[in-house]
C-alpha cells in the first residue's frame, strides 16, 4: 500500500473532464514537499506530465492541469482524448522514506 | 539532448548476481541525481533509491535499503543498479530516471530494463 494514495481507476468519455486525486500526509505533501505527476502510456516509460505541483514541461498541453492543497494534490485532464488513456502516478518526497510514488491511476477513455 | 540508455533486458537464475546500467549524455552527469526505478510486471512505480554521481551520495527507500546497491562511474557518465543474489521476486522492469534533487521531478527517463529471474 503506497503512502501516497490515489484511486486505481478513473474514466470518461472524449471531451470530458477526469480528476485524478494524491493524497498523503504532514510528513510528505503537507510538509511543503512539491507533488509531481507522470503519465505511462502501455509498454513505454514513465514521461513527466507536470511538475511543481502545477507547471507543464515543455510540449504538454495545456489541457493537463495540477494544482495542491493541504495534504492533498490533484490532476485534471479536460478535454479528455482516447490518446491520454494511460497510467497517472504522482510523486513526491517525504522526510522519513525519501521518495514516494503513488500507487497509480489507470485512466479509461469510454 | 539529454539521454539515459540503460543496458539490455536479461534473464538469470535465483542466486545469481547482476549489475545494469544507465548511461547519461548531452548534460553534465555529474550536476544531476540519478534515481532508479521498479515496476513488476502489471504493478505501479517504486522508488529505490538515487545517486549523486558528483560526489556518489546515495540514499535508499527503506523497502530496499541492503536489497541492491546503487553506485555510479563518473568517468564514463554511468549510474548502476546490482544484486548480488537474485530472486524470482526481483522479476521487473527498472528504470532510471534524472533528477535535480532527491525531491525533484524526474525529468529525462532510460527506456528500461527487463529483468526475470527464473529457474
Amino acid at each position: 500500500q503506497s503512502v501516497l494514495t490515489q484511486p486505481p481507476s478513473v474514466s470518461g468519455a472524449p471531451g470530458q473532464r477526469v480528476t485524478i486525486s494524491c493524497t498523503g500526509s504532514s510528513s510528505n505533501i503537507g510538509a511543503g514537499y512539491d507533488v509531481h505527476w507522470y503519465q505511462q502510456l502501455p509498454g513505454t516509460a514513465p514521461k513527466l506530465l507536470i511538475y511543481g505541483n502545477s507547471n507543464r514541461p515543455s510540449g504538454v498541453p495545456d489541457r493537463f492541469s495540477g494544482s495542491k492543497s493541504g495534504t492533498s494534490a490533484s490532476l485534471a485532464i479536460t478535454g479528455l482524448q482516447a490518446e491520454d488513456e494511460a497510467d497517472y502516478y504522482c510523486q513526491s518526497y517525504d522526510s522519513s522514506l525519501s521518495g514516494l510514488f503513488g500507487g497509480g491511476t489507470k485512466l479509461t477513455v469510454l | 539532448e539529454v539521454q539515459l540508455v540503460q543496458s539490455g533486458a536479461e534473464v538469470k537464475k535465483p542466486g545469481e548476481s547482476l549489475k545494469i546500467s544507465c548511461k547519461g549524455s548531452g548534460y553534465s552527469f555529474t550536476s544531476y541525481w540519478i534515481g532508479w526505478v521498479r515496476q513488476m510486471p502489471g504493478k505501479g512505480l517504486e522508488w529505490m533509491g538515487i545517486i549523486y554521481p558528483g560526489d556518489s551520495d546515495t540514499r535508499y527507500s527503506p523497502s530496499f535499503q541492503g536489497q541492491v546497491t546503487i553506485s555510479a562511474d563518473k568517468s564514463i557518465s554511468t549510474a548502476y543498479l546490482q544484486w548480488s543474489s537474485l530472486k524470482a521476486s526481483d522479476t521487473a522492469m527498472y528504470y532510471c530516471a534524472r533528477s535535480s534533487s532527491i525531491a525533484a521531478r524526474r525529468d529525462y527517463w532510460g527506456q528500461g530494463t527487463l529483468v526475470t529471474v527464473s529457474s
